[in-house]
């Protein structure tokens, strides 16, 4: 059965960065690419960005562009989301999700997701 | 503000057919097909139909999906409770060079 299994919740102060994990199992790895997701108490979803878990290649939209990487350890399934200079409009649960291969913006399956509160 | 306009909320009794509607623009639900999920409070978000009328797999069929110029519409039909959830739809904006969702819609069955 295929998981999307992710880190634990995390609290941190403005300005810190945070660093999210996703690990994947029940299928091939390099298969499909993933995306992060986010979604602010009470609020909509916003997409973060997507990595290639073969090439290591990524794709972020502008309004995260300098202040969020994504990476991936294919030793382990483990594809990771680090973000910098949180402020408290970052409070938000983060997802990993995969990606449908072919159909843009369709994710069949997702984490559980993580949640990051950044207050001081 | 969303990209993409859903009504806020929408309701139905057991049985009953619902529609929620999707409205874009030309360089988003215009241009690329749209996908749909459901979110029950407190768990991820599902996906129930993509390609703007496709259903994964395990996915009742009484969910169905259209797309006309810039809207789309989920209909659920054969309302169930377990259909309570909130649903949002989501597809890439040319011209945003994103990927935009829809600001959900809360189905509640009364």
């Amino acid at each position: 059965q295929v998981h999307l299994v992710q880190s634990g919740a995390e609290v941190k102060k403005p300005g810190a960065s945070v660093k999210v994990s996703c690990m994947a199992s029940g299928y091939i790895f390099t298969d499909s690419y993933f995306h992060w997701v986010r979604q602010a108490p009470g609020q909509g979803l916003q997409w973060m960005g997507w990595i290639n878990p073969h090439s290591g290649d990524t794709n972020y939209p502008e309004k995260f562009q300098g202040r969020v990487t994504m990476t991936r350890d294919t030793s382990n399934n483990t594809i990771h989301m680090e973000m910098r200079g949180l402020r408290s409009d970052d409070t938000a649960i983060y997802y990993c999700a995969r990606f449908l291969t072919g159909y843009v913006g369709a994710f069949d399956i997702w984490g559980h997701g993580t949640l990051v509160i950044v207050s001081s | 503000q969303s990209v993409l306009t859903q009504p806020p909320s929408a309701s139905g009794t057991p049985g009953q057919r619902v529609t929620i509607s999707c409205s874009g623009s030309s360089s988003s639900v215009g241009s690329n097909s749209v996908n749909w999920y459901q979110q029950v409070p407190g768990t991820a978000p599902k996906l129930i139909i993509y390609s703007s009328n496709q259903r994964p797999s395990g996915v009742p069929d009484r969910f169905s999906g259209s797309k006309s110029g810039t809207s789309a519409s989920l209909a659920i039909s054969g309302l169930q409770s377990e259909d309570e959830a909130d649903y949002y739809c989501a597809t890439w904006d040319d011209r945003l060079n994103d990927l935009v969702f829809g600001g959900g819609t809360k189905l509640t069955v009364l």
